[in-house]
């Protein structure tokens, strides 16, 4: 039982680059959800999926775009990659029942 | 002003000393509450939930006080293991929307 899990870990992109971060849970979660989080801020979420086939803009959505592909799996694109877009990025799911979400081990992106 | 606010301390606490700190938050409708902890350079990791009566799990008490809107942890008889940042999170949607403040840092030393 992986819980949720992150590719990749690291990633460097050049400005106007594109990428998927790829996130996938094995505990059957209805909820899945992508943050990034910056040094001195809480995570902030970007984009949320509260079951399959369903995706809605969170906090700071500009510039992402995201897929349920499934239940288990939640991607973030980045379209076209801005030095701003520089963060850890950790995906969570969550049941759906307590609000206790499960956090992958995370993505840093550096975008130069 | 922020949803969630933490005093992002370090907090400095001697190995078997007591620790507390607290997080205010601004929606007076927040739901449900929570301390998750953050080690360096890793994914957050949910401590514990924090009920409205208090709740208490081995050496870590939660409280919250819903009159003046904030919520607390102590730490009693610190191990070096504690060293880590402590996010304070609120639901304040009727779904799983959560808002994380930016952490309190505690370090045990020796």
């Amino acid at each position: 039982n992986a819980g949720v899990t992150q590719t990749p870990k690291f990633q460097v992109l050049k400005t106007g680059q594109s990428m998927t971060l790829q996130c996938a849970q094995d505990m059957n979660h209805n909820s899945m959800y992508w943050y990034r989080q910056d040094p001195g801020m809480g995570l902030r979420l970007i984009y949320y999926s509260a079951s399959e086939g369903t995706t809605d803009k969170g906090e700071v959505p500009n510039g992402y775009n995201v897929s349920r592909l499934n239940k288990r799996e939640f991607s973030l694109r980045l379209e076209s990659a801005a030095p701003s877009q520089t963060s850890v990025y950790f995906c969570a799911s969550e049941a759906g029942t307590t609000y206790e979400q499960y956090f992958g081990p995370g993505t840093r992106l550096t975008v130069t | 002003r922020k949803e969630v606010e933490q005093d992002p301390g370090p907090f400095n606490v001697p190995e078997g000393a007591t620790v507390a700190f607290n997080c205010t938050y601004s929606n007076s409708a927040s739901q449900s509450f929570f301390w998750y902890r953050q080690d360096c350079r890793k994914e957050p990791k949910l401590l514990m939930s924090v009920y409205s009566s208090g709740n208490e799990d081995g050496r870590f008490t939660a409280q919250l006080n819903r009159a003046s809107q904030y919520i607390s942890l102590l730490i009693r008889d610190s191990k070096l293991s504690d060293s880590a940042t402590y996010l304070c999170v609120v639901n304040t949607d009727s779904w799983g929307k959560l808002q994380f403040g930016a952490g309190t840092q505690v370090v045990v030393t020796p």
